[in-house]
């Protein structure tokens, strides 16, 4: 079992339309999690940082942590054309090693 | 956020050859850097951790002599891949970590083709 899971996708949604994506994880020892944003041929760019459980918004963008569950999610709400990319959860201990999940490939359909 | 500067983002060699591959943290400084490779609709793969004026620390099945990793200032990390084969073909990518926030950056990447 990985100690992240993401599915990998691809998610297809209208524009407009509420985005979900989700990871579970194994590891309760995890205290700091991440969602990067990834285009095409491109690094990776931190979106949402947040520690331990809870909400916490960014403009369009929500991140959920549910630790009791280990189980965290991204809203996009309103999404745009441009927001079509691989998005990958991450999460740590306390040194910066990051556990990456596999990434969703997000498609919205103008 | 941070910036953390790559360079080259594509690279095309013949086989045999080696590649030199840098990466900056531009208004912050890192004693440590990541290198990663990514390969096609696959998620990152860590390679090695960088520390400033010591030895990179490998992870398993990433051979020493073959990714040589340099990390001579605070600001500059380099990745040579020595006598490139095509199997070394992928999108490699650094970042480096913000002490002030924790947050980790990712430079934009590198794609090297081997021929």
């Amino acid at each position: 079992q990985k100690e992240v899971e993401q599915d990998p996708g691809p998610l297809s949604v209208p524009e407009g339309a509420i985005v979900s994506l989700n990871c579970t994880y194994s590891n309760s020892a995890f205290q700091y999690f991440m969602w990067y944003r990834q285009y095409s041929r491109k690094g990776p760019e931190l979106l949402m940082y947040t520690y331990s459980s809870g909400n916490k918004e960014d403009g369009r963008f929500t991140a959920q942590v549910d630790k009791s569950s280990k189980y965290i999610s991204l809203f996009i709400r309103d999404s745009q054309p441009s927001d079509s990319a691989t998005y990958l959860c991450a999460m740590r201990r306390s040194n910066y090693q990051l556990i990456w999940g596999a990434g969703t490939k997000l498609i919205i359909k103008p | 956020g941070a910036v953390v500067s790559q360079h080259p983002s594509w690279v095309i060699c013949k086989s045999g050859t080696s590649v030199k591959i840098e990466c900056r943290s531009l208004d912050f400084q890192a004693t440590t850097m990541f290198w990663y490779r990514q390969f096609p609709k696959q998620s990152l793969m860590l390679m090695a951790t960088s520390n400033e004026g010591s030895k990179a620390t490998y992870e398993q099945g990433v051979e020493k002599d073959k990714f040589l990793i340099n990390h001579a200032s605070l600001t500059l990390s380099t990745l040579t891949v020595t006598s490139a084969h095509p199997e070394d073909s992928s999108f490699y990518i650094c970042s480096a970590p913000q002490a002030t926030n924790e947050k980790l950056f990712f430079g934009s990447g590198t794609q090297l083709s081997v021929l």
